[in-house]
Order: structure tokens, then C-alpha cells, then sequence
């Protein structure tokens, strides 16, 4: 069964700090790795997308890993601002076209 | 551009009556997709429609049924609703092969069934 498994399932640190986040899956075959951000009443929005043969990307202070062997991916937050309070929910499609499986998200507090 | 829309934005039913949930998108996307997302869960996909003319179930389908009126426009049905089916219900839209195959949210309808 394909499945998506995110920890911590919550987090609470301190304005300023760094914090990683952890995805793992069993999807296949694997076609590629979303992170989306999900603010309080809002829909997720993208925030980095990676392949199969992609190991890093940033976008920001955002930096997701991927590491194909062994299915796991992680979201790295640097410097944290309270504006990076929300959920943040790791997506893996499949490569047959319109098939995708939702992680249960890790919400994240940063507190002043 | 205004992205995804999604009407209403809140509605509170009555077990056994129907609504519909109305989404349009103006990216020109081929794909569109209907989930629901309840209290610490993840979304799960309800219906999605690959392109216009065409509609597949999801991972919870039962007691929903949908329309792809048009290239735009994406509704949800609930034709008798019960109170599990309480939650907040997100439209997408997707254009394969553009974007890393990205999914575009709207802003989401909250549902409350008593």
C-alpha cells in the first residue's frame, strides 16, 4: 500500500531557530516528491518539488533532501520566522498520471 | 489571475440535504481534483477529472458525485449529506508536465453537517 509517513506530527520552537522536518514513504513507482505549505484556513501551497534524480533544492530558508534508496526525505527551516507557522505536508506522485499520496502534514509553531 | 476559486466558503447543512460545491480554475489546466480534509488528517482525494469530459473516483468517493461542466469548472455534489461528512473540502488543478506536475489549491469550502 503506498503510504506517507511524516514526523514529528507537531513542533514548537523558538523565533529564529532551525528546525527539520521528516518524510518517509513506500510509493512506487516513484515519479516525485512534493513540499507544501498550509497556513491556518488556506490551501497548501508548493514550496519545492523533486525528482529522482534530485538529492537538494532550496527555496529560501526552505531546503528539502531526497534520498531515493532509502525513500526519505526531509524539510529544513532556517532561521524561522512566525510567518512559517502552519502545516507543511509532503506529497509523492506516482508515475502513472494523477496519482498522488498525502502525508498527514507536521504542523509547526514558532513562537516570539 | 485568480487561480482557483471555490463557492461558498462556509456552509452548515442539515443531515439529508444537498448542496453543491462550485470550483473554477483560469490556469487552462487539464486536470482538476476534489479532496477533503478533516481535523489532523491528511487530504484525501474524493474525485478528480484527468481532462475535460472525463471523472474517476478517488480514495473516498461514497456519497459525493461530480461535474466537469467544462474545461474550468469542477463541482461537487453531496446529494444527502450526513454528518460525517463534516469537513473542509479543497479543489486543485494541475496541468501534466508543467510545473513538476504541481497541484494548485483553492482556498477551501468548510462544510458542517448537523
Amino acid at each position: 500500500k503506498n503510504q506517507v509517513e511524516q514526523s514529528p506530527q507537531s513542533l514548537i520552537i523558538l523565533e529564529g531557530k532551525n528546525c527539520t522536518l521528516q518524510c518517509n514513504y513506500t510509493v512506487s513507482p516513484f515519479s516525485n516528491l512534493r513540499w507544501y505549505k498550509q497556513d491556518t484556513g488556506r490551501g497548501p501551497v508548493s514550496l519545492t518539488i523533486m525528482t529522482f534524480s534530485e538529492n537538494t533544492k532550496s527555496n529560501g530558508r526552505y531546503t528539502a533532501t531526497l534520498d531515493a534508496d532509502t525513500k526519505q526525505s526531509s524539510l529544513h527551516i532556517t532561521a524561522s520566522q512566525l510567518s512559517d507557522s502552519a502545516s507543511y505536508i509532503c506529497v509523492v506522485s506516482q508515475s502513472n498520471a494523477g496519482k498522488s499520496t498525502f502525508g498527514d502534514g507536521t504542523t509547526l509553531t514558532v513562537k516570539p | 489571475n485568480a487561480g482557483v476559486t471555490q463557492t461558498p466558503k462556509f456552509q452548515v447543512l442539515k443531515t439529508g440535504q444537498s448542496m453543491t460545491l462550485q470550483c473554477a480554475q483560469d490556469m487552462n489546466h487539464n486536470s482538476m481534483y476534489w479532496y477533503r480534509q478533516d481535523p489532523g488528517m491528511g487530504l484525501r482525494l474524493i474525485y478528480y477529472s484527468a481532462s475535460e469530459g472525463t471523472t474517476d473516483k478517488g480514495e473516498v468517493p461514497n456519497g459525493y458525485n461530480v461535474s466537469r461542466l467544462n474545461k474550468r469548472e469542477f463541482s461537487l455534489r453531496l446529494e444527502s449529506a450526513a454528518p460525517s461528512q463534516t469537513s473542509v473540502y479543497f479543489c486543485a488543478s494541475r496541468e501534466p508536465g508543467q510545473g513538476g506536475d504541481t497541484q494548485y489549491f483553492g482556498p477551501g469550502t468548510r462544510l458542517t453537517v448537523l
